[in-house]
């Protein structure tokens, strides 16, 4: 079993481009999460979903979109990115507890 | 509006000494809280979770007490080597994480 993978794991954007940042898991978990990490700032809640087909918007949701066509696949969206979207993203997966991914460092510039 | 608070940023201690980190929470009323622990650029891992009914809650050197009173949470760790150098992170609701304790235990 893989867990929870996350890619890419190191991205540099400027301002304005889009990207997407793909989470799986293997673990046929129905609830996953998107969690952006900054310094003093603990883990926020970007999006999550409850299920395939679902989701909602978590504490800090402004500047972003999720979908989840498939199970195993939360997939975060950046249309026009800023800089203040630099932090590494963490996905996690769950039944009871949470599985987080590797992260993936975004730096905006 | 609802807060967690965990007792420091960071912690250092000798190396076989216990080590207790604190998480305080506000306008929550938890049916049970979760502690992970972290590694610098590696994503959280869960530890422990203690329910509301339960006072106590071990796991090897590990022990997590639960004060739905206090609304506050204690972590333990027993006979502390290097290697529990971490960050710690509290979570009395699943989707809601303290900052954390960076945790440093020096030989």
């Amino acid at each position: 079993n893989a867990g929870v993978t996350q890619t890419p794991k190191f991205r540099v954007l400027k301002t304005g481009q889009s990207m997407t940042l793909l989470c799986a898991q293997d673990m046929n978990h129905e609830y996953m999460y998107w969690y952006r990490q900054d310094p003093g700032m603990g883990l926020r809640l970007i999006h999550y979903s409850v299920g395939e087909g679902t989701t909602a918007k978590g504490e800090v949701p402004d500047g972003y979109n999720v979908s989840r066509l498939k199970k195993q696949n939360f997939l975060l969206g950046l249309e026009s990115a800023a800089p203040s979207q630099t932090s590494v993203y963490f996905c996690a997966s769950s039944s009871s507890e949470q599985f987080f991914g590797p992260g993936t460092r975004l730096t905006v510039l | 509006s609802q807060k967690i608070e965990q007792n420091s940023e960071a912690l250092n201690i000798q190396e076989g000494k216990t080590a207790t980190l604190t998480c305080n929470y506000t306008n929550y009323s938890p049916a049970y809280l979760q502690w992970y622990r972290q590694d610098p650029g590696r994503g959280p891992v869960f530890l422990l979770l203690i329910r509301e009914n339960e006072k106590e809650k071990r796991k090897e050197r590990l022990k997590v007490t639960f004060d739905t009173t206090l609304k506050q949470s204690l972590f333990h760790i027993t006979a502390s080597q290097p290697a529990d150098s971490a960050t710690y992170l509290c979570a009395p609701q699943t989707m809601r994480f303290g900052a954390g304790t960076r945790l440093t235990v020096k030989p």
